[in-house]
């Protein structure tokens, strides 16, 4: 079972629609929980992190995170074209592990 | 706003050569990181580095590789005798503390080809 699991997309989506974008993990140790957006030839941006189940939200952006399950989401509300990257979840336990990536388009 | 750099922004050099990748952390940060992303697949940690000692490192980081921080400002990543594999976006990214290490900040990466 790979450690991190994400959907790679792409995802095209029209300018202004809600996007959910998801991570399954295996490793019970992941304790803290990070999105990061990674525009093509860029490093990643940190967006929102977290170390707690439940929802955090900054802007137009929610995280949720449910341990229990082993899941986390990124939500976009209204997104936008500048939105367009590919989104990463990150966990950190023992050191930091990246998932694959989803590659995210929005329309105009 | 301050911002991690890295130099070269791309590097090409001959299987067996030694290149040495250069970072310039966020002043006031303490912990280093080195991950690599190969070409369309994921990004992987390769070590961190806190108080000129390696804290953590991956089963990537094997003995052609080594990291220092020579001075004050620069850290740097060594591969002693390049290999095609090693091929990749290699990007450095630095936190201010170890209980703040979510808060990772990238820099734009040195693209390396091995030919």
């Amino acid at each position: 079972q790979k450690e991190v699991e994400q959907d790679p997309g792409p995802l095209s989506v029209p300018e202004g629609a809600i996007v959910s974008l998801n991570c399954t993990y295996s490793n019970s140790a992941f304790q803290y929980f990070m999105w990061y957006r990674q525009y093509s030839r860029k490093g990643p941006e940190l967006l929102m992190y977290t170390y707690s189940s439940g929802n955090k939200e900054d802007g137009r952006f929610t995280a949720q995170v449910d341990k229990s399950s082993k899941y986390i989401s990124l939500f976009i509300r209204d997104s936008q074209p500048s939105d367009s990257a590919t989104y990463l979840c990150a966990y950190y336990g023992q050191n930091f592990v990246f998932g694959p990536g989803t590659r995210l388009s929005v329309l105009p | 706003e301050p911002e991690v750099t890295q130099t070269p922004s791309h590097q090409v050099t001959q299987m067996g050569q030694e290149v040495i990748l250069r970072c310039v952390p966020i002043s006031n940060h303490l912990y280093f990181y080195w991950y690599r992303q190969i070409l369309g697949q994921k990004v992987e940690f390769l070590v961190s580095f806190y108080n000129n000692e390696i804290s953590e490192k991956s089963e990537i980081f094997d003995d052609q590789f080594s990291v220092e921080r020579p001075d004050g400002s620069n850290f740097t990543l060594k591969i002693r005798s390049t290999k095609l594999e090693d091929s990749a976006m290699y990007f450095c990214a630095s936190t201010s503390g170890p209980y703040l290490r979510e808060t990772q900040y990238f820099g734009p990466g040195t693209r390396l080809l091995v030919l």
